[in-house]
């Protein structure tokens, strides 16, 4: 069983700070994608990552790919009480299916 | 464009009953893949379907059945039920297999009594 592991489990923080989310595993993954998912809906696709020590932004929020492609993070600076919800990421091995982690519940307070 | 559609929204069984759940996936898109996400939890691969042929499985029991029509629409089938098939079922549709964004609809909430 291939396991992501992401910690915080749950954050909560003020408008205007920054915030990481990690997002671990001891496998490998041909690629690893970040979803936000609210309550009542189903998860919204983020970023996907591919290359090892990859970065992409997206606006306030930067995710990176570890070198080993085994780990990722997600940094959101400025955070705003539009960011708050469930964020989970999920690993792609190439058997036609998304490994996802345990999600990191983020709450921002006005 | 439509989006991924599931129903229903919300259902209430008992233990030992069968129940259908239905998704029909966005325009353009083959492939349909399953997910059962309980409360608390990240989202768990069941299986997925491309072109009516399941096309991968993760760890559930053959309980655990699905179809794929050829307008390429999936239905999700669970016999048995048990007090721990309580959760969100999530269906997600993309245009092929492999590396490709999976687009997900909002669910079906399942309580098992």
């Amino acid at each position: 069983t291939q396991l992501l592991e992401q910690s915080p489990q749950f954050l909560s923080i003020q408008e205007g700070e920054n915030l990481t989310v990690y997002c671990n595993s001891s496998s490998v993954f041909s690629s690893l994608q970040w979803y936000r998912q609210e309550p009542g809906e189903g998860p919204v696709l983020l970023v996907t990552v591919v290359t090892g020590g990859e970065v992409k932004k997206l606006k306030r929020l930067t995710f990176q790919f570890g070198d080993a492609r085994k780990d990722s993070s997600l940094h959101i600076t400025a955070a705003q009480p539009g960011d708050t919800g469930l964020y989970l990421c999920a690993g792609e091995s190439g058997a036609n299916n998304l490994f996802f982690g345990t999600g990191t519940r983020l709450t921002v307070i006005p | 464009e439509t989006g991924v559609t599931q129903s229903p929204t919300h259902l209430i069984k008992t233990r030992g009953q069968q129940v259908t759940l239905r998704c029909s996936s966005q325009s353009g898109h083959n492939t349909v893949s399953w997910y059962q996400q309980a409360l608390g939890q990240g989202p768990q691969f069941i299986f997925q379907y491309y072109r009516e042929e399941e096309n991968g499985r993760g760890n559930f029991p053959p309980r655990f059945s699905g179809l794929q029509f050829p307008n390429y629409s999936s239905e999700l089938n669970v016999n048995a039920l048990e007090l721990d098939d309580s959760a969100l079922y999530l269906c997600a549709s993309s245009p092929g297999t492999g590396r490709q964004p999976q687009h997900f609809g909002d669910g079906t909430r399942l309580s098992i009594l």
